[in-house]
């Protein structure tokens, strides 16, 4: 079945440093994957996606490329901020029409000043 | 904003229960999907409901069902609740068909607590 892998435990780094969560995954077929970001009592919200191999997806300094041949959706963060503090999700969706979506378990990243 | 509303916000039950969620959903969409998440666990798909009827389902028993009204909006109740049970409930809403962008809009969640 389809399933997604996330690197284990939480992330602590310091403001400006540089970040890379990792993702892979299962799945049959070409899924779509996404990232989503879950701030602190706030609701899950996509942060960036990407729907075919080698596309990369980007919002807000973040970056994650499509990586068909490792089965791979890094995520990654040139210079992080204390407002990138939250939980992160890696996800896929099965290609049948009703964005079912299958996530990671997440990863707390807290970025200190 | 995202503009999808749940409720309530937290509640507390005891083992044997029964619970109802509710969910309106954002403007414009036409599909509701609801996900447990356990603490320190990602997201599990329970169910998704189009057209106010189910339209795919994860591994849940059926003592988890769910309704869609015309307005879109949705509940989804537990019944003869057990204390694994105590998770956060996601619901999300989406738009199938033209104009699907894949994205789905998450709610805050109501977070169920079964004693």
């Amino acid at each position: 079945g389809n399933s997604v892998t996330q690197m284990e435990g939480p992330v602590t780094l310091s403001e400006e440093a540089f970040l890379t969560i990792n993702c892979t995954y299962t799945a049959t077929g070409y899924p779509s994957l996404f990232w989503y970001v879950q701030y602190p009592g706030e609701g899950l919200q996509l942060l960036l996606k990407a729907t075919k191999a080698d596309d990369k997806g980007s919002n807000k300094g973040f970056e994650a490329t499509y990586r068909k041949e490792t089965t791979s959706f890094h995520l990654e963060k040139g210079s992080v901020q204390v407002s990138d503090s939250a939980v992160y999700f890696c996800a896929l969706s099965r290609l049948d029409g009703n964005n079912r979506l299958a996530f990671g378990k997440g990863n707390q990243v807290v970025v200190i000043p | 904003e995202t503009g999808v509303t749940q409720s309530p916000t937290h509640l507390i039950k005891t083992r044997g229960q029964q619970v109802t969620l509710r969910c309106s959903s954002q403007s414009g969409h036409n599909t509701v999907s609801w996900y447990q998440q356990a603490l320190g666990q990602g997201p599990q798909f329970i169910f998704q409901y189009y057209r106010e009827e189910e339209n795919g389902r994860g591994n849940f028993p059926p003592r988890f069902s769910g309704l869609q009204f015309p307005n879109y909006s949705s509940e989804l109740n537990v019944n003869a609740l057990e204390l694994d049970d105590s998770a956060l409930y996601l619901c999300a809403s989406s738009k199938m068909g033209h104009g699907d962008t894949g994205e789905l809009f998450f709610g805050e969640g109501s977070r169920l607590t079964v004693l």
